[in-house]
């Protein structure tokens, strides 16, 4: 079936540096891909999304870029601050079988050091 | 707009207790889906509703799981027995369409003693 990989945490950075947080996907079809935030005590946000290959998400200074070739939807800012300690999930959803049913990665937790 | 409501946030209980979580989805979304969080297994779908029909329960661990929406704003995930493996953060989500993000709620963290 359909699976989410991310890298897995935690990840400690320095406020002001440069984040990446890796995640493939395995599908039989042509999934849309996403981002979820979550923050302590609360539930998961939409982050960011992207619907077909090639396409670039986009929000709050993140981004990422639906890589087909590569199967991957890296998560990328260039410069994190403190508010940014979160946990993120990467997933993805199979239009044939229910947009919203969502196949979530494991989740990685970052924390931003000031 | 008040989001999505779960209530309790916490509850803790012993085996072989009955547990009612109770979820208020926002006004106007049609969908509604439970998502129980843990450590080993992560973000896990238990089932979801569309229009008040279940439309895909095969999450959903065993009989001791049932899940309802008696109207169209309103869903409870009730477990009974409830056992310690039970223990986990439960979360309910709800959207608008079909292809809309979700919604989620704060969750209900579950213990089960």
């Amino acid at each position: 079936g359909d699976s989410v990989t991310q890298m897995e945490g935690p990840v400690t950075l320095s406020e002001e540096a440069f984040l990446t947080i890796n995640c493939t996907y395995t599908a039989t079809g042509y999934p849309s891909l996403f981002w979820y935030v979550q923050y302590p005590g609360e539930g998961l946000q939409l982050l960011l999304k992207a619907t077909k290959a090639d396409d670039k998400g986009s929000n709050k200074g993140f981004e990422a870029t639906y890589r087909k070739e590569t199967t991957s939807f890296h998560l990328e800012k260039g410069s994190v601050q403190v508010s940014d300690s979160a946990v993120y999930f990467c997933a993805l959803s199979d239009p044939r079988q229910g947009a919203q049913k969502l196949v979530f990665g494991q989740g990685t937790r970052l924390t931003i050091n000031p | 707009d008040a989001g999505v409501i779960q209530s309790p946030r916490h509850e803790v209980t012993e085996m072989g207790q009955e547990v009612t979580l109770r979820c208020k989805l926002i006004s106007g979304h049609n969908s509604l889906f439970w998502y129980r969080q843990t450590m080993m297994r992560g973000l896990e779908l238990l089932i979801y509703f569309n229009n008040n029909v279940p439309i895909d329960d095969s999450g959903m661990p065993e009989d001791r799981f049932s899940a309802k929406m008696p109207n169209a704003s309103f869903s409870t995930l009730k477990i009974q027995p409830s056992e310690p493996r039970d223990s986990a953060v439960y979360f309910c989500a709800s959207s608008p369409t079909d292809y809309s993000p979700l919604h989620f709620g704060n969750g209900t963290r579950l213990t089960v003693t």
